[in-house]
């Protein structure tokens, strides 16, 4: 089983900031299957990056994604005020696995 | 465009069973999965299991292996999870979301349901 590591739990930052969360793998993980997702409170998940790298429909050109075998990484370059939310990758080798999620809240 | 509706929050005694509903429209059904994730208060998700309707065998997580049923009909475009022998630790948000990839259990989800809050307490 392939257990994801988000870091930092929360991140503190200002509108404007540019944020740089980390998902590590336990064991590599083939680009194409990392995804992310944003979730505010009381909402679903949202798809934002599929294959590591490729925004999903209709998301803004300041989130971005990147990485390879066990480090990955999300960036948003510069947040906007409704960027702070909670922030989870996933795999799906055998079976679906998410990290424990990244809380960007405003400082 | 897939919409995915869930059925509305329920509130389930110790030790007895729960059965979320979970129903597509405007889009194919059949050929792509429908998976179930799970989320605790203030916790993380956590994958349960999913269906490809047209293949009707569900795969589960082995956390819940034996307490989870997952099903489909696809004459009504929805599918169903049934989680038994309800425990406190059960009370979570439960979502049901579409798979991306065409008769593949594995992939990403998108769209996912509104959620539906199950509450165990006796």
């Amino acid at each position: 089983e392939i257990v994801l590591t988000q870091s930092p739990g929360t991140l503190s930052l200002s509108p404007g900031e540019r944020a740089t969360l980390s998902c590590r793998a336990s064991q590599s993980v083939s680009s194409s299957y990392l995804v992310w997702y944003q979730q505010k409170p009381g909402q679903a998940p949202r798809l934002l990056i599929y294959g590591a790298s490729s925004r999903a429909t209709g998301i803004p050109d300041r989130f971005s994604g990147s990485g390879s075998g066990t480090d990955f990484t999300l960036t948003i370059s510069r947040l906007e005020p409704e960027d702070f939310a909670v922030y989870y990758c996933q795999q799906y080798g055998s079976s679906p696995g998410f990290g424990g999620g990244t809380k960007v809240e405003i400082k | 465009q897939v919409q995915l509706v869930q059925s509305g929050a329920e509130v389930k005694k110790p030790g007895s069973s729960v059965k979320v509903s979970c129903k597509a429209s405007g889009g194919t059904f059949s050929n792509y999965a429908i998976s179930w994730v799970r989320q605790a208060p203030g916790q993380g998700l956590e994958w349960m299991g999913g269906i490809i309707p047209i293949f009707g065998t569900a795969n589960y997580a082995q956390n819940f292996q034996g307490r989870v049923t997952i099903t489909a009909d696809e004459s009504t475009n929805t599918a169903y999870m049934q989680l038994s022998s309800l425990r406190s630790e059960d009370t979570a948000v439960y979502y049901c979301a579409r798979g991306v990839q065409l008769y593949q259990l594995r992939g990403w989800f998108d769209p996912w349901g509104q959620g539906t809050l199950v509450t165990v307490s006796s």
